[in-house]
């Protein structure tokens, strides 16, 4: 089993959609969560934490549910400059390497 | 603030042949990582810097040298290139060493390995 899984996609959804993604991840003892987001053959770039409280940014909001092992992004009123990939991060602590497990992607392609 | 540059953007090298990726960032981090991105997998890292004079293995070292003489720089050093090294590298900075912060990540380097 991956360490970090999601959906690879691609999701097509029409301008003004709402799409949500799901992550879900292995290791309980994970204390730290992002989404980061990915345009075609450029590097990632933050889209924004996962607290356990849940947050929002605009028309994207995170949710991470501890017991069940799983984070989801919320995109509301989807735009055509939402088109990317999503990547799911999670932060392992402790051992002999603190480090972050990027999942694979979920692609969106938002249709005009 | 240029943020991290990496070079070059692309390269393409023969089997055995060494070279060195460079990496440098501008925004005074002490953490400094090189990950490799491949299709269908998630970005995999390589090795790791928590400060000047300081480096680990990650998660698929081998293969791959690094060194950090200096906070800005974080050279990646494939010393005799095989086709499984064909991949997408990127560096990436961060404010510290914890996994809170987020990460910086430079355009990337192609490189293929024939």
């Amino acid at each position: 089993r991956k360490e970090v899984e999601q959906d690879p996609g691609p999701f097509n959804v029409p301008e003004g959609a709402t799409v949500a993604f799901n992550c879900t991840y292995s290791n309980s003892a994970s204390q730290s969560f992002f989404w980061y987001r990915q345009d075609c053959r450029k590097e990632p770039k933050l889209l924004m934490s996962v607290y356990s409280s849940g947050n929002e940014d605009g028309r994207f909001t995170a949710q991470l549910n501890r017991a069940s092992q799983y984070i989801s992004l919320l995109i509301r009123d989807s735009k055509l400059s939402d088109s990317a990939t999503y990547l799911c991060v999670v932060g392992n602590y402790g051992g002999a390497t603190n480090k972050l497990i990027f999942g694979t992607g979920t692609l969106l392609a938002v249709q005009p | 603030n240029a943020g991290v540059t990496q070079t070059p953007k692309f390269q393409v090298l023969k089997t055995g042949q060494s070279m060195t990726l460079q990496c440098a960032q501008d925004m005074n981090h002490e953490y400094m990582s090189w990950y490799r991105q491949d299709p269908g997998m998630g970005l995999r890292l390589i090795h790791y810097s928590v400060g000047a004079g300081i480096t680990d293995q990650g998660e698929v070292p081998n293969g791959y040298n690094v060194s950090r003489s200096t906070t800005e720089d974080f050279p990646l050093r494939l010393l005799s290139a095989a086709p499984s090294q064909t991949s997408v590298y990127f560096c990436a900075s961060s404010y510290g060493q914890a996994l809170s912060y987020e990460q910086y990540f430079g355009p990337g380097t192609r490189l293929t390995v024939t």
